[in-house]
């Protein structure tokens, strides 16, 4: 089954720490994202890739970093820069046609991550 | 800058009864807008994608209408089921914009009881 692997599911960091949210798609998806969900709100964008090596900063982006080396994956890392970093993390991948709003996003099962 | 809004931010119907679910934007200049259902602790999942030249979408039991001249959206579930309890979302599109970039509203949660 195609789909996106998020992982941890749950996640538990002490603060000045910095943690990597796992993304893996097997969709052949060219575009991924990282969104930020934090309770009764909607999502916030954190950083996209529209191809592997190429990354552009979302709504939120201080405080955290990406890699694209590979189309199948996108690492986010939650550094500790990031003031307020307990949250639940999205990632989310689209296909051809997706830079023009053609193709509807798949969602992964998201992490949540909490700061002790 | 675009905003979404989603009135009521919490919804309880009886089994049965229809659920009509509200979304305003406020900039009209939109390429799409989609509606998503999330379980609780979990990823979202599309409902309906309806494109800015087209005034509704249909699926199943789903019906989702578009005005973007009034800035809305109506998300309307017929005969509602207790599975139907989840929070939907709302998202747009912005026209020309970049990476598929969504801006999502915070979310209806609806109950609906047996």
């Amino acid at each position: 089954d195609g789909g996106i692997t998020q992982s941890p599911k749950y996640l538990f960091r002490k603060e000045g720490q910095n943690v990597t949210l796992s993304c893996e798609q097997n969709l052949n998806h060219d575009a991924m994202y990282w969104y930020r969900q934090d309770p009764g709100q909607g999502l916030r964008l954190i950083y996209y890739s529209q191809i592997v090596n190429d990354f552009q900063k979302g709504d939120i982006a201080e405080g955290y970093s990406v890699s694209r080396e590979k189309k199948e994956s996108f690492p986010l890392t939650v550094t500790s820069a990031q003031k307020n970093p307990t949250a639940f993390y999205l990632c989310a991948s689209a296909g051809q046609g997706a830079f023009f709003g053609a193709n509807v996003l798949t969602f992964g099962a998201g992490s949540r991550l909490t700061v002790l | 800058k675009q905003e979404v809004t989603q009135i009521p931010a919490a919804l309880s119907v009886p089994e049965g009864e229809n659920l009509v679910l509200n979304c305003s934007f406020t900039d009209s200049a939109i390429y799409n807008l989609q509606w998503f259902r999330q379980d609780p602790g979990k990823g979202l999942t599309s409902l309906l994608l309806i494109q800015s030249s087209q005034r509704e979408q249909t699926s199943g039991r789903l019906n989702a209408s578009l005005d973007k001249s009034s800035g809305r959206s109506t998300l309307y579930i017929a005969a509602s089921q207790p599975g139907d309890s989840a929070t939907y979302l709302c998202a747009v599109t912005r026209i020309k914009a970049a990476g598929n970039k969504l801006t999502f509203g915070g979310g209806t949660r609806v109950l609906v009881k047996p």
